[in-house]
């Protein structure tokens, strides 16, 4: 069965570096999303990508945040200049009807 | 704006027990509702949907019913298993059944524990 794939599981890096996520979608699906969940509280929508382009994003998703298909198979998320509170995990989804989930990059900011 | 309220955990349940998390939501609009289920080292899994209202999804004995009259969506079953033991989340979306440019609205997710 497809699954959505994500790399690293597990990201350490130190305040003020950039990171950047990588995903690998289900091939034939249309959109992607990242999303994030903070420990101990609820998963947030960052952004939506179709047709080469964000779609939707949220208030979380500031000029710190970008997101790219730079291949026609990854889907990054990238952070500029991370902060401490930037720490979380990080899920990649992509959907041509419901959406498919990641298993998930863990971002810790030291 | 959209939210999804869930019922605090962990829940601890034996096996072969009934099992309902509530699930209520605020929208605009007639959304979709989701529950996701994530095990442990998994990434999030649909569950189930139903797109409107008195729809039931139904996946693995799992049920849900959309209740537009009390805005809820709860998640039941009537004999868990220990391989039940995850993390449940509700979700709404306002796009076409969870795909589209609509990102979901979750709750916070309900820990359930299947004691043997």
């Amino acid at each position: 069965e497809p699954e959505v794939t994500q790399t690293p599981s597990h990201q350490v890096t130190q305040m003020g570096q950039e990171v950047i996520l990588r995903c690998v979608p289900i091939s034939n699906h249309l959109y992607f999303y990242w999303y994030r969940q903070i420990l101990g509280q609820k998963v947030e929508f960052l952004v939506s990508f179709y047709n080469n382009e964000i779609s939707e994003k949220s208030e979380i998703f500031d000029d710190q945040f970008s997101v790219e298909r730079p291949d026609g198979s990854n889907f990054t998320l990238k952070i500029r200049s991370t902060k401490l509170e930037d720490s979380a995990m990080y899920f990649c989804a992509s959907a041509i009807g419901e959406q498919y989930f990641g298993p998930g990059t863990r971002l810790t900011v030291t | 704006g959209n939210s999804v309220t869930q019922m605090e955990g962990p829940v601890t349940l034996s096996e072969e027990a009934f099992l309902t998390i509530n699930c209520t939501y605020t929208a605009t609009g007639y959304p979709s509702l989701f529950w996701y289920v994530q095990y442990p080292g998994e990434g999030l899994q649909l569950l189930l949907k139903a797109t409107k209202a008195d729809d039931k999804g139904s996946n693995k004995g799992f049920e849900a019913t959309y209740r537009k009259e009390t805005t809820s969506f709860h998640l039941e079953k009537g004999s868990v298993q220990v391989s039940d033991s995850a993390v449940y989340f509700c979700a709404l979306s306002d796009g076409m059944a969870g795909g589209g440019a609509d990102g979901l609205t979750f709750g916070k997710g309900t820990h359930l524990i299947i004691q043997p």
